[in-house]
């Protein structure tokens, strides 16, 4: 099993959709977690940590379900603007946190 | 501008050189990294940093080097060990063990 894993996708959604995407991870003693998205050929960039409360920015919301080892990203009214790769990020604990990326879902939101 | 500059964007190299990639950062952050990104996979860390003057193996150090003799500064050698150098390299860096924020990265091709 893959330590973080993501529907690849592409989810075509169309504008003003809500989407949710899911990774699952392996290590249950993982600590952080996060979402970053990336536009192609372009370097990631942080979108939003996870917190176990769950949270939300604006029309991104997040969350964590440490039972069932999974984090979730939700978008609200999808913007055309919004299209791009989301890669899923798990922090593991002890000496070097080691950080895991996911292949990341793709998202393309349709006119 | 605060930030993580990478240089070049697109390098060019032929079979049996070794190239230098370029990361430089003044967000004072002590820990840097390097990845590789390869179509339909995940971010792989090469090596990481956490102070000057010490680094650490990652996941696919093999045919690679680096050094760390500045805190801003941090480039990667990509060695002729190397077998399939052609990918995306990006740079990271960030405060120890918190979220991590990339330069734009470099594209290797060997000819």
């Amino acid at each position: 099993r893959k330590e973080v894993e993501q529907d690849p996708g592409p989810f075509n959604v169309p504008e003003g959709a809500t989407v949710a995407f899911n990774c699952t991870y392996s290590n249950s003693a993982s600590q952080s977690f996060f979402w970053y998205r990336q536009d192609c050929r372009k370097e990631p960039k942080l979108l939003m940590s996870v917190y176990s409360s769950g949270n939300e920015d604006g029309r991104f919301t997040a969350q964590l379900n440490r039972a069932s080892q999974y984090i979730s990203l939700l978008i609200r009214d999808s913007k055309l603007s919004d299209s791009a790769t989301y890669l899923c990020v798990v922090k593991g604990a002890g000496g070097y946190q080691k950080v895991t990326f996911g292949t990341g879902t793709k998202l393309q939101v349709i006119p | 501008d605060g930030g993580i500059t990478q240089s070049p964007k697109y390098l060019f190299r032929k079979e049996g050189q070794n190239v230098t990639l370029s990361c430089e950062q003044n967000l004072n952050h002590d820990a840097m990294y390097w990845y590789r990104q390869d179509p339909g996979q995940g971010l792989r860390l090469i090596y990481y940093s956490q102070i000057v003057n010490d680094f650490q193996k990652g996941d696919i150090a093999e045919g690679y080097s680096v050094s760390r003799e500045k805190k801003e500064s941090f480039p990667l050698t990509v060695t002729s060990a190397q077998k399939n150098p052609t990918a995306f390299y990006l740079c990271a860096s960030s405060w120890w063990n918190n979220e991590q924020f990339f330069g734009p990265g470099t594209r290797l091709t060997v000819l």
